[in-house]
């Protein structure tokens, strides 16, 4: 079944310490999305690529990264993580339809910063 | 800022029970409405993108309905069945997708 895998699923890492989670997708979507939901908040959008072209979200920390070396794979590098990013990330994809688009997510990563 | 509101935040119904619950965004600028239905250590799974104003959608024993000129949409599930406890979000489509914070349904056996 085309699906859109995140691994981990668990990540705990230490306060400083860089992390990196990963995507993958294979529904061969040129989008993908990075959302952040801390507890009890909507998920907030990080960034997203169109293709090859990234768009960083205005009020994303300089401290979170992304790359995306191919079309089925998309990173999210924390470099320095602090306590305040311990969340859940989901990541997505979509077909670039801007009326009706439907994003697909990943069961999410749950990061602990200890 | 975008405001994508949800009521109530959770709510517990009785098995067999029908339900229903808001989203209310702005009413101008709208490309879409987005419903997603989360169970937990599950992915977010699309339940409808709604466009037209009046739009009404149905899935099994769910529906959705739009108003875009005042800004609303409802969510309805008729005979509530535990299989639908899961928290329900709605996203606002412009430039991009602008999540409501959910609502949280339970269903009591």
């Amino acid at each position: 079944d085309a699906m859109v895998i995140q691994n981990p699923r668990y990540q705990v890492t230490q306060f400083g310490k860089p992390v990196t989670l990963s995507c993958s997708q294979t529904l061969n979507h040129n989008v993908m999305y990075w959302y952040q939901q801390k507890s009890s908040q909507a998920p907030k959008l990080l960034f997203h690529y169109y293709d090859k072209d990234f768009n960083n979200e205005a009020d994303t920390p300089d401290n979170f990264q992304s790359r995306r070396p191919n079309t089925s794979f998309c990173f999210l590098d924390i470099r320095s993580p602090g306590l305040g990013d311990a969340a859940m990330y989901l990541c997505a994809t979509s077909r670039d339809d801007p009326y009706t688009d439907t994003q697909y997510f990943g069961p999410g990563t749950r990061l602990t910063v200890l | 800022i975008l405001n994508v509101e949800q009521s109530p935040q959770s709510l517990h119904v009785q098995e067999g029970d029908s339900t229903n619950f808001t989203c209310s965004f702005p009413s101008s600028n709208f490309y879409a409405l987005h419903w997603y239905r989360w169970e937990t250590a599950k992915s977010p799974e699309a339940l409808f993108v709604m466009t037209l104003n009046g739009d009404e959608k149905k899935k099994g024993r769910i529906s959705a309905t739009l108003n875009t000129k005042e800004g609303y949409s409802y969510l309805y599930i008729k005979g509530s069945q535990p299989e639908d406890s899961a928290t329900y979000l709605c996203a606002f489509r412009n430039e991009k997708l602008t999540f409501g914070t959910g609502t949280r349904l339970t269903i009591i056996p």
